[in-house]
């Protein structure tokens, strides 16, 4: 069981807007940073979303992420087919010795 | 361009060893810790060990502590994962990454199966 709760799909048609949470505490997301990963089907994870809300060079800005208390979300904005793929959160713990923690994934499906 | 190629995963029974390697290229390999992901088949991320630049701190996840070693050589820009007594639950794709808490570039991952 994550430490870190992001619900295990969501779903949205070309265009649409699509947000995904990630829940956590005060030890994780409460007290550091978040960040996404994206891994499309069949393929290794890429950083999406670091510190937060900042994006990597070359993520488009369709791809936005915030944080709240101890909760952090992505935002997706103008859906694309290519969209589709594993979401995952993740965060540095305190409360666990050098760990960095995930969530659980979230399935992202384009209808 | 940075990569990161990971090698040395394979098919081991149970209570068998493997060592994983990474090697690094178009980074300062030195100047970056370096992380080990792991994800099981058709399951999500699980952050497995870290290593600083230098080699003086390093950290593992609960369930791999006492089996698993993380090391490091920089002249060569290899990291390294030493497993022993591997379980069944060990079963995944392991892949290397730079960074500690934020894991920039990633590998393609190298498949790792425990099982008689």
């Amino acid at each position: 069981q994550s430490v870190l709760t992001q619900p295990p799909s969501a779903s949205g048609t070309p265009g649409q807007r699509v947000n995904i949470s990630c829940s956590g505490s005060r030890s994780n997301i409460g007290r550091n940073t978040a960040n996404w990963y994206q891994q499309l089907p069949g393929t290794a994870p890429k950083l999406l979303i670091h510190n937060n809300n900042q994006r990597p060079s070359g993520v488009p800005d369709r791809f936005s992420g915030s944080k709240s208390g101890t909760s952090a979300s992505l935002a997706i904005s103008g859906l694309q087919s290519e969209d589709e793929a594993d979401y995952y959160c993740a965060a540095w713990d305190d409360s666990l010795d050098g760990s960095v923690i995930f969530g659980g994934g979230t399935k992202l499906t384009v209808l | 361009e940075v990569q990161l190629v990971e090698s040395g995963g394979g098919l081991v029974q149970p209570g068998g060893s493997l060592r994983l390697s990474c090697a690094a290229s178009g980074i300062s390999f030195g100047n970056f810790w370096m992380s080990w992901v792991r994800q099981a088949p058709g399951k999500g991320l699980e952050w497995v060990a870290n290593i600083k630049q230098d080699g003086s701190e390093k950290y593992y996840v609960d369930s791999v502590k006492g089996r698993f070693t993380i090391s490091r050589d920089n002249a060569k820009n290899l990291l390294y994962l030493q497993m022993n007594g591997l379980r069944a639950e060990d079963t995944a794709v392991y892949y290397c990454a730079t960074g500690q808490t934020t894991m920039v570039k990633w590998g393609q991952g190298t498949l790792v199966t425990v099982s008689s």
